[in-house]
Parts: structure tokens; sequence; C-alpha cells
């Protein structure tokens, strides 16, 4: 059974940094593209960054990019966020997502979020 | 890049079809086959129901379906039941590499 298990989420000043952490099972996570989507309070989905298995490709919203940072360790099984300059509106609950993607000619097609964690939530609050 | 539009609420009787429709671009919805829906429950995550414009995971009831015209998709549900009733959302991936959700339609079941 596929399972991802978020965690590192809390309350955080403006400026501040949090990292998040996405502990994956179930399935050979070296081989999968794995992405983080985040939902702020009774708001809609919003798509924050994807990476593709072995790192062959970094993608992130512009809503983030330059602040926030994806990596993976497929030794452990686990992916990350790092968020450093956070800011009120990046208050949500983040979830980790497995991938489908579709690759050629060294493009590499986002084609849908397969598998979902809970989610955990970040605060950004004075 | 901009949210896809989708309508705010779509409502319907037990056992009747609904349909929500999903609005982007050339750059997103209309240049690719890679649509995808979700359905989330009040308090829980997000659940894959429609990929690539037409197909449904292993699991998902045959009474979801999904199209695609031009820059819309659209999601039908028939024979509409009282666990349909939940918050659906489109994605599609994008010309910037990148990926986005639509704004969310709430489903009420009558």
């Amino acid at each position: 059974e596929v399972q991802l298990v978020e965690s590192g989420g809390g309350l955080v000043k403006p400026g501040g940094s949090l990292r998040l952490s996405c502990a994956a099972s179930g399935f050979t996570f070296r081989s999968y593209n794995m992405n983080w989507v985040r939902q702020a309070p009774g708001k809609g989905l919003e798509w924050v960054s994807s990476i593709g298995s072995s790192t062959n490709y970094i993608y992130y919203a512009d809503s983030v990019k330059g602040r926030f940072t994806i990596s993976r360790d497929d030794a452990k099984n686990s992916l990350y966020l790092q968020m450093n300059s956070l800011r009120a509106e990046d208050t949500a609950v983040y979830y980790c997502a497995r991938g489908g993607t579709y690759c050629t000619n060294g493009v590499c097609y986002i084609r849908f979020f397969e598998y979902w964690g809970q989610g955990t939530l970040v605060t950004v609050s004075s | 890049q901009s949210a896809l539009t989708q309508p705010a609420s779509v409502s319907g009787s037990p056992g009747q079809s609904i349909a929500i429709s999903c609005t982007g671009t050339t750059s997103d919805v209309g240049g690719y086959n890679y649509v995808s829906w979700y359905q989330q429950h009040p308090g829980k995550a997000p659940k894959l129901m429609i990929y690539d414009v037409t197909n449904r995971p292993s699991g998902v009831s045959n009474r979801f379906s999904g199209s695609k015209s031009g820059n819309t998709a659209s999601l039908t549900i028939s024979g509409l039941q009282a666990e349909d009733e939940a918050d659906y959302y489109c994605s599609s991936y994008t010309s910037s590499s990148t990926h986005v959700f639509g704004t969310g339609t709430k489903v009420s079941v009558l």
C-alpha cells in the first residue's frame, strides 16, 4: 500500500524558515516524480513544486521560486521542501503527492498526482 | 499562471447526471491531454478521479467520466449519489512545465 506521511509543519514568524519532510513507503520511491501541493485555509489547491526521479528536473511555481527548495533522498525514501523567507500568504496545508509523468525528447510532462499524503499545516504569523 | 476556471457550485438530485466545466487556454488545457480531476471531502486529502482527460484510475467508479473540447475540459458524474458531495478540482500541465489547478467546484446532492 502506498503511504505518504508529511511532517515538519508548524507556526513560524514572517521571514522565517521551515523544512517539510515526506516519508514514502509501499512503492519504489526512486522511480517516481514527487510533488508538493498546498491549500490555504478555505481555498483551492495550488501546485508548488515538482522533482523528477533521479532529480532529472525541478520545477517551481512563480509564487515560491527563489524562496523554496525541493529535494529528495532516495536512500531514505524521503521528499523535502525547504521554505525560506516565509510570508503570511504561504499559510496552508502542504501535501506531498506522487506524480505520473511522461518524458520524451528531454521534456518531462507532469500528468497527474496519483497518491497524496494527509498534509501538514504551515502557519506564518507574528 | 492563472487558475483554470470552474463554476463555484453545481447541484443535482440523487440519480441525476451533472457536469463540471474547466476552462483554460491553449497553453494548458487546450494544448495537452494532461487534464486530471480530483475529489476532496472536507478535511481530507484530494483523490485522483480522472487522468489524461478520460482515464479512470483503478477503483474509481465508472459513474465518473472526463472529456475535453478545445480549451474546456469536463467531468461528468452520472447516477449522482450522496457520497459524491464534495469539492472537485481540475488540473492541467502547462507550457511553462508547471501545473495549474482549477478554482474548484462544490458539488451538492439535493
